[in-house]
Parts: C-alpha cells; structure tokens; sequence
C-alpha cells in the first residue's frame, strides 16, 4: 500500500502567520490528494480534494498544492480556531490511506 | 441538512461481536458511496470498509472476514457488523460519505464517531 508521510508532527505558530503543512507519497499519486482538519474530539473536516479544490464553505485562506509525490497545505492567517491536527489522504488506489498527521497549535 | 449520527459503539470483551449503525439523513445511502474509517485513541484515521452505491464491498485486509459491510435503504442507514474482535479494533469508528474524484473517493460528510473499546 501507500505510505503517506506528513511533516513537521507538530508546529507552532501565533496568530496571523502562516505555515505550510508537507505531505509525502511512497509512489506517484498524479493529484489524488485530499486534505483534512479534526479538532479535537471532532470528526474530520475536508479541506482539500483534488490536491488543491477547495470544499464548499472552506476559506481560502487554505491552499492546497503538489502533485506526484510531495504536497502541501498552506495556511495564511492562522486564527485559534485553526488549532487542530491535519491530514492528507490519498486516493489513488485501493486501499485510500492517510498520513500521520501534523498537528498545528497557535500560541 | 445532512446529518451522520453514528451508535453502537461499547466495551466488548475480545473475540466478541457488536454492530454499529450509522443513521443518515440529507441523502441517500443507496445511492451514495459510504464508507467506515477509524481512528484508535491518540492515532491517525484508517479506512477499514466501504460500501458502494451498487452493492460492492471492501475491506482492509485485516478485517476481512471479520467485519461486515450492509445498509438498509428503508432506513436510509449503514452497518458495520464486526465479529471476532481484538484489541487492535479499539478505536473511535466514523461512517463518512465519499465522492468520486479521477481514481477514488474522498470524504466530505463524516459523522462524529462511536466508541469501540474492545478490554477484557
């Protein structure tokens, strides 16, 4: 299967910064991406398909960008509502898999 | 509105059984592609099992055989029966409903997710 490697585990940022969350695939995944924000004690949130479409309702103050084997997620002032863990998932192949995730905290 | 209320979730004792339903209202899950992801306590997500609209299953390779996949169109709500449970199974499990993109699915409605603690 495909591994997905995120990075960094853990950022801090204060607020109105701006970080870029990395997502790394084991082989090419062309732009079968989809990014995802879970607060905590929440359910996944989709942010992200298609490696950089935006889902309804999300600001663009989240970009999503790359394609083949390395991604990214940029996000531009960073408000404490943004404080959550960040997931990529592939969906290039059976079975879908997700990244580890990278958890953002705003100071 | 669309709305995933997930139930079922409990402490089970290992090698036991339990169902979780999935009750869904704003669309149809006979029409939909659905599928069951879960996430063991302080861990990342796992697809563990989809059911598309037309009736084909799927499943990680470790539940195969043990879990099974269904829906009751009437209901308009989905199943994961899961049998032979090990400790592995611990986790929060949360139905979501996927949307076609070039080469799979992605997630774009998620329900918020029912307890499975499987503990002697």
């Amino acid at each position: 299967e495909i591994v997905m490697t995120q990075s960094p585990a853990t950022l801090s940022v204060s607020p109105g910064g701006r970080v870029t969350l990395s997502c790394r695939a084991s082989q090419s995944i062309s732009r079968n991406l989809a990014w995802y924000q879970q607060m905590p004690g929440q359910a996944p949130r989709l942010l992200i398909y298609g490696a950089s479409t935006r889902a309804a309702a999300i600001p663009d103050r989240f970009t999503g960008s790359g394609s083949g084997t390395e991604f990214a997620l940029t996000i531009t002032s960073l408000q404490s509502e943004d404080s959550a863990v960040f997931y990529c998932q592939h969906y290039s192949e059976w079975p879908q898999t997700f990244g580890q995730g990278t958890k953002v905290e705003i100071k | 509105e669309v709305q995933l209320v997930e139930s079922g979730g409990d402490l089970v004792q290992p090698g036991g059984s339990l169902r979780l339903s999935c009750a869904v209202s704003g669309f149809s899950v006979s029409n939909n592609y659905m599928s069951w992801v879960r996430q063991a306590p302080g861990k990342g997500l796992e697809w563990v099992s989809a059911l598309y609209g037309g009736g084909n299953t799927y499943y990680r390779d470790s539940v195969k055989g043990r879990f099974t996949i269904s829906r009751d169109n009437s209901m308009n709500t989905l199943y994961l029966q899961m049998n032979s449970l090990g400790a592995d199974d611990t986790a929060v499990y949360f139905c979501a409903r996927a949307l076609y993109d070039t080469s799979g699915y992605y997630y774009d409605y998620w329900g918020q997710g029912t307890l499975v603690t499987v503990s002697s």
